[in-house]
């Protein structure tokens, strides 16, 4: 079992540009989970999606930020026109349904430049 | 404050000594959930206590579980150079699965 795949593991962007994070969860999980980890903060949800369907973006920034679980695929949190205080790690969590832990990618290292 | 703080914040220790960490927290939850980080590496999950279970056991683990106080602990039995990371606890309120996680434990042990 491959676990849940994130990639890149790490990812430069100058401000400005678009960022993509892809997170490939276990096998048999339909349930995707991405957290951002801000430098000495604690993880922080942004989003939980199933198949095709946003469940809560409660935590998603309102603007530049969305989320999308296509039906085939990963699940991708992409991050439009980034700025310096979108650095970050940001990290993908899935499970079979919500009585079971969350098995964790290893995350995204986002930097802006 | 947030769902899920860890106490103390850092914890330096011998090899061989143990290690606890205390988590609390404020809402109801279905579960709680232990991590362990590596430094600039992912979350690796070491247990989970549902709301009805006390206390568990995983290997070097034990993780109590007071839904009175609203908070739990880990320990770590015979801690190894190897345990050095940042700990953190998780907890899961139920409604869609919301996991909120504190700010960590950053262990270290001294060989």
């Amino acid at each position: 079992n491959a676990g849940v795949m994130q990639n890149p593991r790490h990812l430069v962007r100058r401000r400005g540009q678009e960022a993509r994070l892809r997170c490939s969860p276990m096998k048999g999980h339909s349930h995707v989970y991405w957290y951002r980890q801000l430098p000495e903060e604690g993880l922080k949800f942004m989003v939980y999606l199933q198949k095709e369907n946003i469940i809560d973006e409660s935590g998603m920034p309102k603007e530049r930020f969305s989320a999308e679980f296509p039906k085939e695929g990963p699940s991708i949190l992409r991050i439009q026109q980034v700025v310096r205080g979108d650095s970050a790690a940001y990290f993908c969590a899935s499970s079979p349904d919500k009585n079971y832990g969350y098995t964790f990618g290893s995350g995204t290292r986002l930097t802006v430049v | 404050s947030q769902q899920g703080e860890e106490d103390p914040q850092a914890l330096s220790i011998q090899e061989g000594e143990n290690a606890t960490m205390n988590c609390s927290y404020k809402t109801s939850i279905n579960n709680l959930q232990w991590y362990r980080q590596n430094s600039g590496r992912g979350l690796v999950h070491l247990i989970l206590i549902r709301s009805n279970e006390r206390e568990k056991h995983s290997g070097r683990l034990r993780v109590t579980l007071d839904t009175s106080k609203k908070s739990s602990s880990l320990l770590i039995t015979a801690s190894r150079a190897a345990d050095t990371a940042s700990y953190f606890c998780a907890t899961d309120s139920g409604g869609y699965q919301k996991v909120t996680f504190g700010t960590g434990t950053k262990l270290q042990v001294i060989p």
